[in-house]
């Protein structure tokens, strides 16, 4: 069974951009998260998308947005790029049933704003 | 505001020996609680978990201790071998949110000498 996988793994892009990472998840799984992990924060939630719909937010600026497909693959784009926005973005797979379900992480994508 | 503490940075132990890595939390609606472990380059993946109704949980090597009283979780490596050098993260989930919502402390970075 295939993993979790993330595209780009790696990134430069420079302040005032925008960027867009994707995110496949397991085969079956209809709940996709993104994290955010940095140095001095470690790892914070974004948001969870289930069958196409956001389910859950965290508390980040609106710049950073996401969407799910019907595939369950999902995208996460970041506006007018800020120095801070630097980071590993992993995304997490799982079945979503609400139940204590494991999440599945994948490798992420280093992003890095100059 | 960080709801999962985990004060420790950093744990030196030697091969072995027992690692004991600590994690305070603070939100009392968190009631589903994980540790991940995560190596360089790679997504964190799943160690362990604890329900908030069970006071202790193992899996071989590893052991999972929460103290709901004091809102406190231990992770216990016994023995511990120089693969286990990695950075361990807790987390803690709750039902409000699906359990699809991790939060997740700063992490403790385990070395674990020969």
């Amino acid at each position: 069974k295939a993993g979790v996988t993330q595209t780009p793994r790696y990134l430069i892009k420079t302040r005032g951009q925008q960027v867009t990472l994707s995110c496949s998840p397991i085969s079956g799984h209809r709940s996709v998260s993104w994290y955010q992990q940095t140095p001095g924060q470690g790892l914070q939630f974004l948001f969870e998308y289930f069958s196409e719909t956001q389910r859950n937010k965290g508390n980040f600026p609106g710049r950073f947005s996401g969407r799910q497909f019907s595939n369950s693959r999902s995208e996460m784009n970041v506006s007018t790029l800020e120095l801070g926005d630097s980071a590993l973005y992993l995304c997490a797979s799982s079945l979503g049933s609400g139940s204590r379900d494991e999440q599945f992480f994948g490798p992420g994508t280093r992003l890095t704003v100059l | 505001d960080q709801q999962v503490k985990q004060n420790s940075p950093s744990l030196s132990v030697q091969e072995g020996r027992i690692s004991i890595l600590n994690c305070d939390y603070t939100n009392s609606m968190f009631d589903y609680f994980l540790w991940y472990k995560k190596y360089p380059a790679e997504g964190p993946t799943f160690l362990i978990s604890i329900s908030s109704i069970k006071d202790k949980n193992e899996d071989g090597r590893f052991t999972v201790f929460l103290n709901k009283s004091a809102k406190h979780l231990s992770l216990h490596i016994v023995p511990s071998q120089p693969g286990d050098s990695a950075v361990y993260f807790c987390a803690a989930s709750a039902r409000y949110s699906g359990y699809s919502t991790l939060t997740f402390g700063k992490g403790t970075m385990l070395l674990v000498s020969p």
